[in-house]
Formats: C-alpha cells, sequence, structure tokens
C-alpha cells in the first residue's frame, strides 16, 4: 500500500466551476498535510497547508482534513484556466518522512 | 520567505561529463534538503535526502558514487552528477525544509540536464 495516493486523472472542470481534489494516506497517525501544485516543466510551490481536522480556507483554495477517514482534499472555487496544473499531495507521517503522491493533473476548460 | 535557490537553470552537456547543481535556502536554515528527478509526464522521484553535516541517504536503485551529494553547511547542499551520459538527462529538483517537525518542502526551481 502506497503512503500517500492520489486519482492521476485527468480531471477535467468548465471555468467558474468547483474542482475537487483528493487524497488518501496510509499512517493514521500523521500529523502534517500539504497541497503543491505543479506546472508543466517548472518544480512544485507550496499552496496549502493543513494539521487540523476540518477545512482551512485561503482565498480561492480549501483544503479539508478528515483524519478518521485517512484523507485529505483540496477545493478550488471559481476555477480559472490557469489553474491547470498537476496537484501533488504530501504527508509527513509518524516516521519523519516525507511522502508526496503521484499528482492529480487538472485541466479548467474556457 | 522559504526561498530556495537552485543554480544553474538548465545545463547542457557531452556525455561523460560532470556536473554539479547547487541549491541554497535563501533566508531560513535547511536542516534537511532532498534531490528529486522528473521525467517528462513522470511524477517526482526522490533520489537522497541528506542532513546538514551527514552522508546523504540514497533511495533504493540510485547509485551514492553516480550521485554525489553534499550538504556542508546549513544552507547549501550540491549535487554532482558524475561522468553524465544522455540517459542521465532529466528535471533535477531540490527542496529544503527547516529543522522543526512537520514543516513543509519549499522547492527550487530545479535544473534541466541534457546530456548530448
Amino acid at each position: 500500500q502506497k503512503e500517500v495516493e492520489q486519482n492521476s486523472g485527468p480531471l477535467s472542470v468548465p471555468e467558474g466551476a468547483i474542482a475537487s481534489l483528493n487524497c488518501t494516506y496510509s499512517d493514521r497517525g500523521s500529523q502534517s498535510f500539504f497541497w503543491y501544485r505543479q506546472y508543466s516543466g517548472k518544480s512544485p510551490e507550496l499552496i496549502m497547508f493543513i494539521y487540523s481536522n476540518g477545512d482551512k480556507e485561503d482565498g480561492r483554495f480549501t483544503a479539508q482534513l478528515n483524519k478518521a477517514s485517512q484523507y485529505v482534499s483540496l477545493l478550488i472555487r471559481d476555477s480559472q484556466p490557469s489553474d491547470s496544473a498537476t496537484y501533488l499531495c504530501a504527508v509527513y507521517n509518524t516516521g519523519n518522512q516525507f511522502y508526496f503522491g503521484t499528482g492529480t493533473s487538472l485541466t479548467v476548460i474556457p | 520567505g522559504a526561498v530556495v535557490s537552485q543554480h544553474p537553470s538548465r545545463v547542457i552537456c557531452k556525455s561523460g561529463t560532470s556536473v554539479k547543481i547547487e541549491c541554497r535556502s535563501l533566508d531560513f536554515q535547511a536542516t534537511t534538503m532532498f534531490w528529486y528527478r522528473q521525467f517528462p509526464k513522470q511524477s517526482l522521484m526522490l533520489m537522497a535526502t541528506s542532513n546538514e553535516g551527514s552522508k546523504a541517504t540514497y533511495e533504493q536503485g540510485v547509485e551514492k558514487d553516480k550521485f554525489l551529494i553534499n550538504h556542508a553547511s546549513l544552507t547549501l547542499s550540491t549535487l554532482t552528477v558524475t561522468s553524465a551520459h544522455p540517459e542521465d538527462s532529466s528535471f533535477y529538483i531540490c527542496s529544503a525544509s527547516g529543522g522543526r517537525r512537520n514543516q513543509p518542502q519549499h522547492f527550487g526551481d530545479g535544473t534541466r540536464l541534457s546530456i548530448l
């Protein structure tokens, strides 16, 4: 079982819609969760982090964490074509190890 | 804050050349630095993790004599690809993390290496 799993997609949404990206993790004791965005040919950039159960909002982005179900999600409201990228979920587990998912490719259609 | 600078951004060189890539944390102390390789349309592949002052820990299948990693200070790590061959052509990305537990990784802009 992989430490972090994401649906590779591609996920396509129309401009203005809500994009929902999901991630599950295997280590129940994991404490820190991160979302990165990676444009084609570029390196990843950190967009959100969440440590506590519930929602965390930052502009058009909302991270949601449910530790009981071991999933973390990222919602992008009012999706724009510029949001088209690969989104990577990352988890810091109880062994002090940082794991990345393989990423979900998002395309926002104008 | 949390800026990581990686140089060079692009290298083109002949087969057999050794190439050094530098990764610097500009505004924080990077206790741990990570080196990744990424082929086109593929996922990030962790190559090695290095802690300041210690030998790097390499992932399975990564040749430590081929990819030399030095993390001599809290702000600088280097990756040297020794005697590079065309199959070493890839996008190499470093990242850095501060000393406290649960801190995120911050990425450099990456180095695109092309071996002719």
